[in-house]
This record gives structure tokens, C-alpha cells and sequence, in this order.
């Protein structure tokens, strides 16, 4: 099972571009990176998945490098709403179950004004 | 936007009483899923649920644990006998059937309190 390593915390100041980055050296060939925020006291919402390369949606993007052993995430301009823990998790992309997805403590960003 | 919804908010129960926590997975989703998360740790793996049966459970899913769907639209977790440890926050979520694998959509969570 792919393990995630990404940092416990991050500050930064409204308007910056925030950069998570989260290495995971064992990912197998059909697992799917995929990336969810938290508030507190909030179920995690999906941010946003990606396979190699870059995807982009309207909230954030990915950016994978070709050997997929890390991924990092682009928040453009923060705002102090963006206060959250992000979590990274690698896993098959055609289980039928999400059993093999591993949540790690995640990075608890905090955004300031 | 579709949303899972789960009820209670949040509930307060005596140890050794039997607790029911519902969710309404979003309409057109097939698989759906029970997490726990103990407050300052990580997201747990509980159940997966489809097709009316349980297709993979976790070692913390044992014999006091059991889910449901009895209507079609509601997905339920029992807690028969609660212990002081079931203390947490119950994520339901779902999923459609053609989407990702890894891309689920969580209700907003049932604080248990086992006192």
C-alpha cells in the first residue's frame, strides 16, 4: 500500500500561491493521486485527482512528475477560507472500495491575514 | 450542488447503549462508505456498501458494528453496545459508479459521545 510523507503544517498570508507538496515513493502503476480538504468539524471535500502531468480545475492544480513518486498541490491566491487540512491519498483508481486509500494526518494550512 | 446528509449532528449516549447514525447518500450513487475520525487523529476506514451488501470492512468493524439500507435511500451504522473508544465524528460518503475511485463525497459528520 502507497504511504504518503507531506508537511504536518504550513502558514501563509492571503493572496499567496500555496504549494503542498506530498511524496509517495512506492505508488504502483494504477494508483490515482487525489487530493481533499477539511474544515473542522466538516466531512473531507474532494479537491482534486490526477493520474501524471497537470490537472487543473477551478479550484486548485496538480502537478505530477513523470516518475509520480511526489505530487503537489497549487492553491492560487489563498484566502483566509482556504484554512483547512489538506490530505493526500494514493490508491487504485478502479477499486471497487476505497479500503486501500490511506489517510495520513494531512497539512494543516493556516492562512493569516 | 448534491449533498450527503447525515443525522444526528451530534449524540450523547451512555456506554453500552445501542446507537443509530443515518445517512442519505446522494440519489444516483452506488457505492457508499462509514468512516471514523477520532478528534485530532486520521480519517478511518469503516465500511464500503454496495450493491446491498458489505464489500469490505476494517479490522475496527467488528461484530458491534453493523450497516443498512433499508429503504433505498437511507444507509445506516449500528453501534450495538457502546464503548467509551466509539467516541469520534461518523462520516458517511458515496460515490457514483463511473467516477473516480477515489473521489467521494462526505456528509458532514455525526459526533458521537459516549459517555
Amino acid at each position: 500500500l502507497a504511504k504518503t510523507t507531506q508537511p504536518i503544517s504550513m502558514d501563509s498570508y492571503e493572496g499567496q500561491e500555496v504549494n503542498i507538496t506530498c511524496s509517495h515513493n512506492n505508488i504502483a502503476t494504477n494508483d490515482y493521486i487525489t487530493w481533499y480538504q477539511q474544515f473542522p468539524s466538516q466531512g473531507p471535500r474532494f479537491i482534486i485527482q490526477g493520474y501524471k502531468t497537470k490537472v487543473t480545475n477551478e479550484v486548485a492544480s496538480l502537478f505530477i512528475p513523470a516518475d509520480r513518486k511526489s505530487s503537489t498541490l497549487s492553491l492560487p491566491r489563498v484566502s483566509l477560507s482556504d484554512t483547512a487540512v489538506y490530505y493526500c491519498l494514493v490508491g487504485p483508481g478502479n477499486a471497487g472500495n476505497n479500503r486501500k486509500l490511506i489517510w495520513g494526518l494531512g497539512t494543516s494550512l493556516a492562512v493569516n491575514p | 450542488e448534491p449533498e450527503v446528509t447525515q443525522t444526528p449532528s451530534h449524540q450523547v449516549t451512555q456506554m453500552g447503549q445501542e446507537v443509530i447514525l443515518r445517512c442519505v447518500p446522494i440519489s444516483n450513487h452506488l457505492y457508499f462508505y462509514w468512516y471514523r475520525q477520532i478528534l485530532g487523529q486520521k480519517v478511518e476506514f469503516l465500511v464500503s456498501f454496495y450493491n446491498n451488501e458489505i464489500s469490505e470492512k476494517s479490522e475496527i468493524f467488528d461484530d458491534q458494528f453493523s450497516v443498512e439500507r433499508p429503504d433505498g435511500s437511507n444507509f445506516t451504522l449500528k453501534i450495538r453496545s457502546t464503548k467509551l473508544e466509539d467516541s469520534a465524528m461518523y462520516f458517511c460518503a458515496s460515490r457514483e459508479g463511473t467516477s473516480g475511485a477515489n473521489v467521494l463525497t462526505f456528509g458532514a459528520g455525526s459526533r458521537l459521545t459516549v459517555l
